[in-house]
This record gives C-alpha cells, structure tokens and sequence, in this order.
C-alpha cells in the first residue's frame, strides 16, 4: 500500500495568500512529518507532528492530524515567494526500529507563490 | 545548525562504471540512511545503518548496492556497476534517535546520472 499521498499535485497562489496542502495515509503512524524540497536541492525538516496531537504550530506553519481519517494538512498563511518549493509528508512505521526506521514519503504537492 | 553534507554535488558516470557517494552525517547522530528521488518521482528508502551494520534495506538495495562507514566521520554508498535506472538524486540522512521518532536531517543530495 503506498503510504503519504498528497494533494493537490500542485498549487499556485499569490504572495500573502494561504496555502493548504493535504496527506493521507493508510497504516497507523506514531507522528507524521513534513519536510520541504526547493527545486533541486536537499529535504528540510519543517514540522513533526504526533499521533496524539491534532494540531502544531511553527512560526507560518500548521498542521493538522485527523488520525480517524488518517490524514493531514499543512497550511502555510501569508505566504512569501520564497515559499516555492515541493511539499512532502512522510511518516515512520507504527513499530519504530530503535536500529533506525524508513520514512516513508507522499508524491509531493508543488508549491508556486507568485510575487 | 548542524548539517549533513554530500560530495560530490553532481556525478556524471558511463554505464558500468562504479560511484561512491560520500556522505558527511551530524556528528551526534548515530543512525544513518541514503534515500533516492528518480527525477518526478517520490523520495524512496534505499537503507539504513546503525551500530556498522546495515539494519534495514528495501528491495531496490540489492547486490550492486553497499555502504560503508570507513572511519568516525564518513558514510559512503557505492553503486558498483551503474545503470541507466540509477541515475537519481541520491540523499544522506541522519538522524539522533532510531524510532523515528524525531525529525531527520538529510544533505543537499548528489545528482547521479548515469550515461
């Protein structure tokens, strides 16, 4: 089963406006994570949230946890240029290996924000 | 704030021939990964390390495939004989706590491609 699917695809807004992406999942998680990608370049860690929180703010960010329908979202408000970027989720297996565990990542939402 | 670094940035390679990936991981973490992302695909798991031994692997890591962490600080991957399908960006992580229970920091990315 493929776990962390994103939508939408992709997203093109204006600066200042507020950008929601969202993810689902198939299997129990323990947290879920969100990590960002700029065009090219290496995955940043933005935000982790667990499973028993439903919601987490950071600065611009916050997201969401509907574990009874195994979903999130990330929402990013006044959103800047510099926000362009792929958004992913991802999310460690339920039995975390203390021998080091995978994430597993979504397709990714592609983020434009237009000056 | 700590980084994991990757050398080299870009590698062009013939067919056949074999890389070595190099990887630089946060000097207090002691579990480590390499994750690849095909160009428009998702980002997918290759392995995990920990205590100089693999710990976990996923089916695209098979034999042409190993890691290494030749001294203290590096952690290596090598593609022995390359193909066409290999070429990707191929991502270091590192992370302090192996459950995944904690976000993880991955490098810039080595775009490999494979002519």
């Amino acid at each position: 089963s493929q776990q962390g699917e994103e939508d939408p695809q992709a997203l093109s807004i204006q600066e200042g406006e507020n950008a929601t992406m969202n993810c689902s999942y198939k299997t129990s998680i323990n947290n879920l994570q969100w990590y960002r990608q700029n065009s090219g370049r290496g995955l940043v860690h933005l935000i982790l949230i667990r499973s028993n929180e439903r919601e987490k703010h950071s600065g611009r960010l916050r997201v969401t946890l509907d574990t009874s329908k195994k979903s999130s979202s990330l929402l990013i408000t006044a959103s800047r240029a510099a926000d362009t970027a792929s958004y992913f989720c991802a999310t460690p297996p339920l039995e975390g290996r203390t021998s080091g565990s995978r994430l597993t990542f979504g397709e990714g939402t592609q983020l434009t924000v237009n000056p | 704030e700590p980084e994991v670094t990757q050398t080299p940035s870009h590698q062009v390679t013939q067919m056949g021939q074999e890389v070595i990936l190099r990887c630089v991981p946060i000097s207090n973490h002691l579990y480590f990964y390499w994750y690849r992302q095909i160009l428009g695909q998702k980002v997918e798991f290759l392995v995990s390390f920990y205590n100089n031994e693999i710990s976990e692997k996923s089916e695209i890591f098979d034999d042409q495939f190993s890691v290494e962490r030749p001294d203290g600080s590096n952690f290596t991957l090598k593609i022995r004989s390359t193909k066409l399908e290999d070429s990707a960006m191929y991502f270091c992580a590192s992370s302090q706590f192996g459950t995944g229970g904690a976000g993880y920091t991955f490098g810039s990315g080595t775009r490999l491609t494979v002519v």
